[in-house]
């Protein structure tokens, strides 16, 4: 049984470009959320996803956006890259049936030069 | 909104000592509390989780952690702890009802040593 999986591990961009990050839910779970975790610090909740719809939203700006497709995958894509954006972005996902508790992928490490 | 406060960023210990991790939680409406557990360039692994019930929790690898409603507090135990249990532990609440985000406190550094 596969948990979440995320790609890629790492990544390296400029300020100014854009980043796609992708992420695969644990088998079963049709929600899924997003954090960015910046250096020693707790992950923060970007958004949420669920039947292709966002749900839920923290305090990050219209930069960050995402997409939820139809096998429950989804895509974080950030524009417009700040230094401040270099962060660890976890992936999390949930089902509807034990729709409290997140499980965690492994992450992608983003860096803005 | 909720907050979670870590008061220690690191927490030195000697392996088969016992420890405690301490989480202090700040909200309105009723919560769910969890501890997650994070390794070196790795993601959060769940340790253990309160929902509802019995205020003591037992989770993974020997880890246990008692809800106090009064004291607003979720704090994280181990009776003897073991060089691997080196990591970075992370409290976290989320409203009850639907999936609802976590908030995570600043994580808590514990270092085992012999």
């Amino acid at each position: 049984d596969a948990g979440v999986t995320q790609s890629p591990t790492h990544l390296i961009k400029t300020r100014g470009q854009q980043v796609t990050l992708r992420c695969s839910p644990k088998s079963g779970h049709d929600t899924v959320s997003w954090y960015q975790q910046a250096l020693g610090q707790g992950p923060q909740f970007i958004f949420q996803y669920y039947e292709e719809e966002e749900r839920q939203r923290g305090n990050f700006p219209d930069r960050f956006s995402g997409h939820q497709f139809p096998n429950y995958s989804s895509e974080l894509n950030v524009n417009a890259l700040l230094l401040g954006d270099s962060a660890l972005y976890l992936c999390a996902s949930s089902s509807t049936t034990s729709a409290e508790t997140q499980y965690f992928g492994p992450g992608t490490r983003l860096l803005v030069l | 909104a909720q907050s979670v406060t870590q008061l220690d960023s690191q927490v030195p210990v000697f392996e088969e000592a016992p420890v405690e991790l301490r989480c202090n939680y700040s909200s309105s409406v009723s919560v769910y509390l969890f501890w997650y557990v994070q390794y070196p360039n790795q993601g959060l692994q769940l340790l253990l989780k309160y929902l509802s019930g019995s205020t003591l929790v037992k989770g993974i690898n020997g880890f246990e952690a008692e809800f106090n409603k009064s004291q607003t507090s979720f704090h994280l135990r181990k009776p003897s702890v073991h060089i691997s249990d080196t990591a970075e532990y992370f409290c976290a609440v989320s409203e009850t009802g639907t999936a609802s985000k976590l908030t995570f406190g600043t994580g808590t550094r514990l270092q085992v040593t012999l």
